[in-house]
């Protein structure tokens, strides 16, 4: 079975200041994993992907993640948040199936 | 520009009366999907099409109803719609490799009172 779990429901930062948003998976093989962003009154657009090649995956707008078999993690990070990442998050695991996390609300104070 | 398309973005109803939400897309993807989003839950999964006439329950698929009978179409269709379905609708859709990821619609906001 696979299942997604993000560690974080709501996570401040200060501009200028590092991003974590931590994100656990679960599956019987190697998944596919995915990081999604969602602005106000928008629909999900497209972060990163990790699909078994390199494990340190980059993405738009500086953000990254980082692939670990042995932990089971997806974490994003992004060295300097800025002002415009406020807004929701999603991991994504695809096996079988697409599973989605409940979501990780970033609010980034000036 | 490649983009999926939903029609309408906000929806004001009343219990029982039937209503459908369009989806569109055009970048000729093979699979189509439909989520609702609510708070606290995520998105969950209501229907999907891996095709053409192909179209298979997903998680939530009570009181709703698809058809995919275009490539490029694929309606999410409200027989009697009820106030649980109040909720935010998405439409997505990709080339359906495990690989390739989705694009979504802006969303429908349905309201049901």
């Amino acid at each position: 079975a696979q299942s997604v779990t993000q560690l974080d429901s709501h996570v401040s930062v200060s501009e200028g200041t590092p991003v974590l948003l931590r994100c656990n998976y679960s599956s019987s093989y190697s998944p596919s994993l995915f990081w999604y962003v969602q602005h106000p009154n928008k629909g999900l657009q497209l972060l990163l992907k990790y699909t078994s090649a390199a494990t340190l995956v980059k993405g738009i707008n500086g953000f990254e993640a980082e692939f670990k078999k042995s932990e089971t993690s997806f974490h994003l990070t992004k060295p300097s948040a800025h002002m415009s990442d406020a807004a929701e998050y999603f991991c994504v695991v695809k096996g079988t199936a697409l599973i989605f996390g409940k979501g990780t609300t970033l609010s980034v104070s000036s | 520009e490649a983009q999926v398309t939903q029609n309408p973005r906000y929806l004001i109803t009343v219990t029982g009366k039937k209503l459908t939400v369009t989806c569109s897309q055009n970048m000729n993807h093979e699979y189509m999907s439909w989520y609702r989003q609510d708070p606290g839950l995520g998105l969950r999964q209501i229907y999907y099409s891996m095709n053409v006439e192909v179209t298979d329950k997903g998680d939530v698929p009570e009181g709703y109803k698809v058809s995919r009978k275009e490539k490029r179409n694929f309606p999410l269709i409200l027989e009697s719609p009820s106030p649980n379905q109040t909720s935010l609708y998405f439409c997505a859709s990709s080339f359906g490799t495990d690989n390739s990821p989705l694009h979504f619609g802006n969303g429908t906001r349905l309201t049901v009172t």
